[in-house]
């Protein structure tokens, strides 16, 4: 299976604290990208990171992918608890049209 | 800009009839969309990819029979459920991608199917 996995399933932290959650993948890809859901809702957009790209931050989100270890990492600083959500990490690969395959997801819960 | 709508966000249906579900990119052509579904507490399972005016292209183990795909436009896709069991009760998500070479999706909010 192409399909990630992420770890850990479940996080729980207090607001101010920093999240970390991890992503591994199977093959080469072209890009990772990570998403973010709230319970029942479509899913949001967060970032992209491009195979020849080491690291990328947006705002509070920082984005680590390592090739070679065939992994990323996504850290959000300063969490508060409107980050409350589940998050996806998703890759798509050379000549796959661009279809996405998503690894497991992180459940993130941030105490206020 | 980049908005992707589903219709209906609920449905609930009865075992052995049929249910549609719409997807339309309201502001972009999108020459490719895809289907996923979602059970409670789990990831997006990759059912299928629709190109426009072609046969979609489903994933192993998905009935395309079952889940009939069309993407009669460059700005809506369909997915009908045909004949459906209460195991179909799931959360549907479709996206699109635009025609433009880039990977970018965007993700319309999701379709929640309740079969009785």
């Amino acid at each position: 299976s192409q399909q990630g996995e992420e770890d850990p399933q479940a996080l729980s932290i207090q607001e101010g604290e920093n999240a970390t959650m991890n992503c591994s993948y199977k093959t080469s890809i072209n890009n990772l990208q990570w998403y973010r859901q709230n319970s029942g809702r479509g899913l949001v957009h967060l970032i992209l990171i491009r195979s020849n790209e080491r690291e990328k931050h947006s705002g509070r989100l920082r984005v680590t992918l390592d090739t070679s270890k065939k992994s990323s990492s996504l850290l959000i600083t300063a969490s508060r608890a409107a980050d409350t959500a589940s998050y996806f990490c998703a890759t798509d690969f050379y000549n796959q049209g661009g279809k996405l395959i998503f690894g497991q997801g992180t459940e993130l819960s941030v105490k206020p | 800009g980049a908005v992707v709508s589903q219709h209906p966000s609920r449905v609930i249906c009865k075992s052995g009839t049929s249910v549609k579900i719409e997807c339309r990119s309201l502001d972009f052509q999108a020459t490719t969309m895809f289907w996923y579904r979602q059970f409670p507490k789990q990831s997006l399972m990759l059912m299928a990819t629709s190109n426009e005016g072609s046969k979609a292209t489903y994933e192993q183990g998905v009935e395309k029979d079952k889940f009939l795909i069309n993407h009669a436009s460059l700005t809506l896709s369909t997915l009908t459920v045909t004949s459906a069991h209460p195991e179909d009760s799931s959360f549907y998500i479709c996206s699109a991608q635009p025609g433009t070479g880039a990977y970018e999706q965007y993700f319309g909010p999701g379709t929640r199917l309740t079969v009785t």
